[in-house]
């Protein structure tokens, strides 16, 4: 069983709607992250989010995201308005065993259309 | 601001042959630097690491040297498997909030029989 899980695994939206990503995580953790990669391009990190709160964001995590952990177990990324260039994979992290080491879910594939 | 580059794929090899795959950095301080590998359909799995120069980081017969003169971390194999087809990822941390990892855009491996 994964430690971390993501759904859904692909979503196709029409430009404009809102989209929300979750992630859920086989144990509790304090520590969650979100990076994208747009294909082709670098994964890139959006956010980090520790004990409720974000503790820090990248330029890419404007206005137009949002996360939050509304049971104390899933952890959802909102895209509020997608626009096209929205469109890649969207992954989840968990702060692994030992510093700077995450384990990622498998990610959610965003298409805009 | 930091970054990494890697190699361009795919790669493509046959059974047993060795594996290159360049990785350099750039980076203020002294980063930790990784590779994660990512099999079809699950999510990105640290690989090995490397926390100082001169460090060698190995794992599944991989392995990576961390090369402060050269700003490089490059993934090496002696003898690769169809298994090790995946994309591989090269990140450094530099500190910048915690476990905040910066990628490169990944090369894809695709071993044949």
């Amino acid at each position: 069983e994964p430690e971390v899980t993501q759904t859904p695994s692909h979503q196709v939206t029409q430009m404009g709607q809102e989209v929300i990503l979750r992630c859920v995580p086989i144990s509790n953790h304090l520590y969650f992250y979100w990076y994208r990669q747009i294909l082709g391009q670098k994964v890139e990190f959006l956010v980090s989010f520790y004990n409720n709160e974000i503790s820090e964001k990248s330029e890419i995590f404007d206005d137009q995201f949002s996360v939050e952990r509304p049971d104390g177990s899933n952890f959802t990324l909102k895209i509020r308005s997608t626009k096209l260039e929205d469109s890649a994979m969207y992954f989840c992290a968990i702060q692994g065993s030992g510093a700077n080491v995450l384990t990622f879910g498998a990610g959610s594939r965003l298409t805009v259309l | 601001g930091d970054s990494v580059t890697q190699m361009e794929g795919p790669v493509t090899l046959s059974e047993e042959a060795f594996l290159t795959i360049n990785c350099t950095y750039t980076a203020t301080g002294y980063p930790s630097l990784f590779w994660y590998v990512q099999y079809p359909g699950e999510g990105l799995q640290l690989l090995l690491k490397a926390t100082k120069a001169d460090d060698k980081g190995s794992n599944k017969g991989f392995e990576a040297t961390y090369r402060k003169e050269t700003t490089s971390f490059h993934l090496e194999k002696g003898s690769v498997q169809v298994s090790d087809s995946a994309v591989y990822f090269c990140a450094l941390s530099a500190g910048r909030g915690y476990s905040t990892l910066t990628f490169g855009k990944g090369t894809m491996l695709l071993v044949s029989p």
